[in-house]
């Protein structure tokens, strides 16, 4: 929804590995959100951009997650050493307005 | 004490009928206040948004704020199957602006 888009739309991967997850907000957005949705859970905030800089990454679990927005557009969130409580839905979102975040599909990350 | 409540529900109503869902909030400095609709196997979809107390009114949706009780709620006229879905309560700005602090969501379950 409102041009965000995320790859891979689903990704498995063994326990250990590392894992980078893709966003794409086609229509141009300054701010971007990254979100973690577990099964029967609200979406978590993770991290949010203004342009390439982070001004609030108070929502990464631990050390092993990161996230990059190198030219204030495309966002990488890059995870570590993955472990089976990582497994979740992991949501992009960008701004109209204030604070409306509108989300794009989602990559379902399964750490097996 | 979790900073957005729901109640989980889940909440079934028939056909026509008034859907009403509730959600309490802890940061009493927080200024924007926003309703999404989850259905199963998707992202969330923002379908009301309001910042200032009383009531929003959007064809069959209307919000309700009170910021002195810290609560926002969402009805839902003339209830339909196609609004069985998980809705998601979701707070924003106060004291972390720039992030949406989102409630665990209610199951809503229109049935004909």
């Amino acid at each position: 929804g409102a041009g965000v888009s995320q790859t891979p739309s689903n990704k498995v991967t063994e326990k250990g590995k590392y894992v980078e997850l893709r966003c794409d907000p086609i229509s141009g957005h300054t701010a971007l959100y990254w979100y973690r949705q577990s099964l029967g859970q609200g979406p978590e905030f993770l991290i949010y951009f203004q342009g390439t800089g982070a001004a609030d990454d108070s929502g990464l679990p631990n050390d092993r997650f990161f996230a990059v927005r190198p030219e204030g557009s495309v966002s990488t969130l890059k995870i570590q050493r993955t472990e089976r409580g990582d497994s979740a839905v992991y949501l992009c979102a960008a701004p109209q307005g204030n604070t409306e975040a509108f989300f794009g599909q989602g990559t379902r990350l399964t750490v097996v | 004490q979790k900073e957005v409540e729901q109640n989980s529900g889940p909440l079934s109503v028939p056909e026509g009928a008034i859907a009403s869902l509730n959600c309490t909030y802890s940061d009493r400095g927080s200024q924007s206040f926003f309703w999404y609709r989850q259905y199963s196997g998707k992202s969330p979809e923002l379908i009301m948004s309001i910042y200032s107390n009383g009531d929003k009114e959007d064809g069959r949706f209307t919000a309700q704020l009170n910021k002195a009780s810290q609560y926002v709620s969402l009805l839902i006229r003339d209830s339909q199957p196609s609004d069985s879905a998980t809705y998601l309560c979701a707070v924003g700005g106060g004291t972390s602006y720039g992030k949406l602090t989102f409630g665990q969501g209610t199951i809503l379950t229109v049935h004909p």
